[in-house]
Order: C-alpha cells, then sequence, then structure tokens
C-alpha cells in the first residue's frame, strides 16, 4: 500500500454515466496531480492542484473535471466519456510543485 | 519542449543476466531532473531514483546502478542479477524547472526463472 490511495481500482462506465475517481493522501504533500496512462502512450498529465488551486489543465477535454476540496483529496469527475478515454488513470502527490512524486496504483477505466 | 526517448519497448532475460535501460533525454535547461520509476502489474509508478543535471556522478544502490552521461543526454539504467520480481515497466522521466515530469513511453522487462 503506497501513501497515496486511489479508488476505485477498477471502474466500467458507459458513455452516458456520471462517476468520478478518487485519490486521498495523508503524507502531509501540498501538491496533487492527475496523470492518463494509455497503452503505448507516455504518461500524459492532465492536472495539478497546489494549496488546493489548480495550476495546470493540459487542454483536457472538459468531459473531465477535477476537484480539490482540501490538500489530502482529489477527485476526477468523469461524464459522457468516448471509449478512447479508456486508461489507467494515476494520482500523485509531491510535498511541494516540483518535488518527488508519489503515485496511487491507479484506477483502471474501461468506458464501453 | 523536452523529451524522453526510451528505444527499447521489451526486453527479456533470464534470471541472473543483467538487463540494461537505456535512455535519452532532450532539454535546453541546464537545470533538470531525471528519475527512473518502476511500474509493477499492480499499477502504482514506484520511485527508483532522482539526479540533478549538476551531478554526473553514477549511482548503486543494490542490483541497481545508474549511468549519468551529459555528453550524450543518457541516463541508464542497469539491473544486475536479474530476479523474477524484476519484471515490470520501467520509465525514465524528465523534469525541468517546473513540476512537469516529461515520461519515456517505458521499457518492459520480463525475467524468466
Amino acid at each position: 500500500e503506497t501513501g497515496v490511495t486511489q479508488t476505485p481500482r477498477h471502474l466500467v462506465m458507459g458513455m452516458t454515466n456520471k462517476k468520478s475517481l478518487k485519490c486521498e493522501q495523508h503524507l502531509g504533500h501540498n501538491a496533487m496531480y492527475w496523470y492518463k496512462q494509455s497503452a503505448k502512450k507516455p504518461l500524459e498529465l492532465m492536472f495539478v492542484y497546489s494549496l488546493e488551486e489548480r495550476v495546470e489543465n493540459n487542454s483536457v477535454p472538459s468531459r473531465f473535471s477535477p476537484e480539490c476540496p482540501n490538500s489530502s483529496h482529489l477527485f476526477l469527475h468523469l461524464h459522457t466519456l468516448q471509449p478512447e478515454d479508456s486508461a489507467l488513470y494515476l494520482c500523485a502527490s509531491s510535498q511541494d510543485l516540483g518535488g518527488g512524486y508519489t503515485f496511487g496504483s491507479g484506477t483502471r477505466l474501461t468506458v464501453v | 519542449a523536452q523529451k524522453v526517448t526510451q528505444a527499447q519497448t521489451e526486453i527479456s532475460v533470464v534470471e541472473k543476466e543483467d538487463v540494461t535501460l537505456d535512455c535519452v533525454y532532450e532539454t535546453r535547461d541546464t537545470t533538470y531532473y531525471l528519475f527512473w520509476y518502476k511500474q509493477p502489474p499492480s499499477g502504482e509508478l514506484v520511485f527508483l531514483i532522482r539526479r540533478n543535471s549538476f551531478d554526473e556522478q553514477n549511482e548503486i544502490s543494490g542490483r541497481y546502478s545508474w549511468n549519468f552521461q551529459k555528453s550524450t543526454s543518457s541516463f541508464n539504467f542497469t539491473i544486475t542479477a536479474s530476479q523474477v520480481v524484476d519484471s515490470a515497466v520501467y520509465f525514465c522521466a524528465l523534469m525541468v524547472d517546473d513540476y512537469k515530469l516529461s515520461f519515456g513511453a517505458g521499457t518492459t522487462v520480463t525475467v524468466r526463472a
């Protein structure tokens, strides 16, 4: 078990569903990140939060909506996804921006 | 722009063999950090090493060693006497003066008993 916990581990959803991915860290870190890992592609940074403020939105479609209610929790709200959004979604945290990352185990998302 | 290239897609070895993973990076910045991460089948990315651009000393940690060569923009990783538990995807990554990690495509290492 790493210091960053992601739930659920696996998620299958239809294109019209709404679901949320959850990430939680109790490492006292101030920055949290969402990464997308698709098959045969490098990891892509999606969103960055520092002290609960969003500092990066890397041209991500609006069907992905992040939320950071406090420094320990990060959500990724999903709606009207496409099959090409199927991927492993990894959450990470770091003490501060630019510090060493601790990654969670990811949520394996399948859109049908 | 930053770029990390891991030319080897897959490597398969027999237990106890050594395996070297190549990593070549591109950046115009003089200050940067290089990383290696391991991703076992369970999915999480496990941090292995961080090296800053001003420290070209090679490093050894148990069966792992890293060779940083600024002249060739390479940061290669060697696993000595490989074991089945070393089977995973290994990622090289680059961070410049911000917080964004640029990852390579990864190398899948399979160690056969």
